[in-house]
């Protein structure tokens, strides 16, 4: 069984500072993948990142990077250079070899307010 | 390039009544899956389809039913429904069964059911 645990219900931060969102995880499988959704009050769900656990890097898309630690089960999500717009839910997930890569298991999330 | 489009909206139903609702994959998509996503949750995972089967299927009741068309279309149908119905519904698109070995799983913007 996999699980994701988000332990920040919500974050404060200004404009053009940089913001992390925790997420810590659980799982048997060997080989997983994880994923950074946001989700503004619409309600799409947003890609943002994506992190193989194979991957040697830590991956990056533009102004967001997903600090990967695998000792510690952990993919955080940082934000560099925050703007109004980034105000919404940010979901970490994850999916794995044994769901054969297929379905997703989402954190509760965090609820992320950028102010001026 | 259209991405995972969905319908209705929003649409307002009530108890005991059924509902079907419609997702169209991002072009090149194959596959897709179906997620609920209560107020203050994270999605789960209702079922998947790919080449017109069910592939694998969450923990939920044979109430929630699905179907897959030629052009790759999926529907999600909700027989006798519940006020615990009442959810935001995902459809979340990817190429082959292991979209999620590669990041490459997508949402549309979703379906908010209400039932009174």
């Amino acid at each position: 069984a996999q699980k994701i645990t988000q332990t920040q219900p919500g974050m404060f931060v200004q404009e053009k500072e940089a913001v992390t969102l925790d997420c810590t995880y659980d799982t048997s499988d060997p080989s997983y993948g994880l994923f950074w959704y946001k989700q503004p009050s619409s309600g799409e769900m947003i890609f943002l990142i994506y992190q193989g656990s194979y991957d040697q890097q830590n991956a990056t898309e533009g102004r967001y990077s997903l600090n990967f630690q695998k000792a510690r089960k952990s993919a955080n999500l940082v934000i560099s250079a925050s703007q109004l717009g980034d105000s919404a839910m940010y979901f970490c997930a994850m999916t794995g070899m044994n769901s054969g890569y297929s379905t997703l298991t989402f954190g509760k999330g965090t609820m992320l307010l950028v102010s001026p | 390039d259209a991405g995972v489009t969905q319908s209705p909206t929003h649409l307002i139903k009530t108890r005991g009544q059924q509902v079907t609702l419609r997702c169209s994959p991002k072009s090149g998509h194959d596959t897709v899956s179906w997620y609920q996503q209560a107020l203050g949750q994270g999605p789960q995972f209702i079922f998947q389809y790919y080449e017109e089967e069910e592939r694998q299927r969450g923990n939920f009741p044979d109430r929630f039913s699905g179907h897959q068309f030629p052009n790759y279309s999926s529907e999600l149908n909700v027989n006798a429904l519940l006020l615990g119905d009442s959810a935001l519904y995902l459809c979340a698109s990817s190429w082959g069964l292991a979209g999620g070995n590669t990041g490459e799983l997508f949402f549309g913007e979703g379906s908010r059911l209400t039932v009174l």
